[in-house]
């Protein structure tokens, strides 16, 4: 069965700072990769996906991610953060069959001024 | 689009109500889940019902729990009774693809405090 690790349920960093927030998965297939943002008293929004084309993924709001296989990982990053991205994030992955998604715990980011 | 619509936003009752949300998916997705999050567990997948059938129910936590979907465009999750560890978010979301790669729709949740 897949699962995924995300390290770190709290990253706080200062506006203008990269933003690294990570996340392993275990699969026993290739599998599909998902980040998600939650803002407060809201449902999660997609990020990006990763679903077999390029291992670089482009987001919205600036956000990008790597798929590394040799280290299962598929860490979301954003070169400079903004007040705005404050939220908590989920990681979550699919092993492409009829089985839905399983999330991470979740990182809550905060973005100090 | 309107969007994933789930109401109500918030229940306060009483342990051993009854108690019942519900969720509106996005016209024309064929999927759609219930989820539950809490601070201790996160985000949990109750169950999820394609084209209105349910497919995977065991993440139900109790027998008190209960779903349906009678049509496409309407599901209900029913607690009863209701007991104070239930308290959480509880989302509805949708997907037009079972496979998973198109993206899940959320909606805003209904948070559930059973006193």
């Amino acid at each position: 069965a897949q699962s995924v690790t995300q390290l770190g349920s709290h990253v706080s960093v200062s506006e203008g700072a990269l933003v690294l927030l990570r996340c392993n998965y275990s699969s026993s297939v290739p599998p599909y990769l998902f980040w998600y943002v939650q803002y407060p008293n809201q449902g999660l929004q997609l990020l990006l996906k990763y679903t077999s084309a390029a291992t670089l993924v482009k987001g919205i709001n600036g956000f990008e991610a790597e798929f590394k296989k040799s280290e299962t990982s598929f860490h979301l990053t954003k070169p400079s953060a903004h007040m705005s991205d404050a939220a908590e994030y989920f990681c979550a992955v699919s092993d492409r069959g009829n089985t839905p998604l399983v999330f991470g715990k979740g990182t809550r980011l905060s973005v100090i001024a | 689009d309107a969007g994933v619509i789930q109401s109500p936003r918030h229940e306060v009752t009483e342990m051993g109500q009854e108690v019942t949300l519900r969720c509106k998916p996005i016209s024309g997705h064929n999927s759609l889940f219930w989820y539950r999050q809490t601070m201790m567990r996160g985000l949990e997948l109750l169950i999820y019902f394609n084209n209105n059938v349910p497919i995977d129910d065991s993440g139900m936590p109790e027998d008190r729990f209960s779903a349906k979907m009678p049509n496409a465009s309407f599901s209900t999750l029913k607690i009863q009774p209701s007991e104070p560890r239930d308290s959480a978010v509880y989302f509805c979301a949708s997907s037009s693809d079972t496979r998973k790669v198109s993206p899940l729709h959320f909606g805003n949740g209904t948070r559930l405090t059973v006193t």
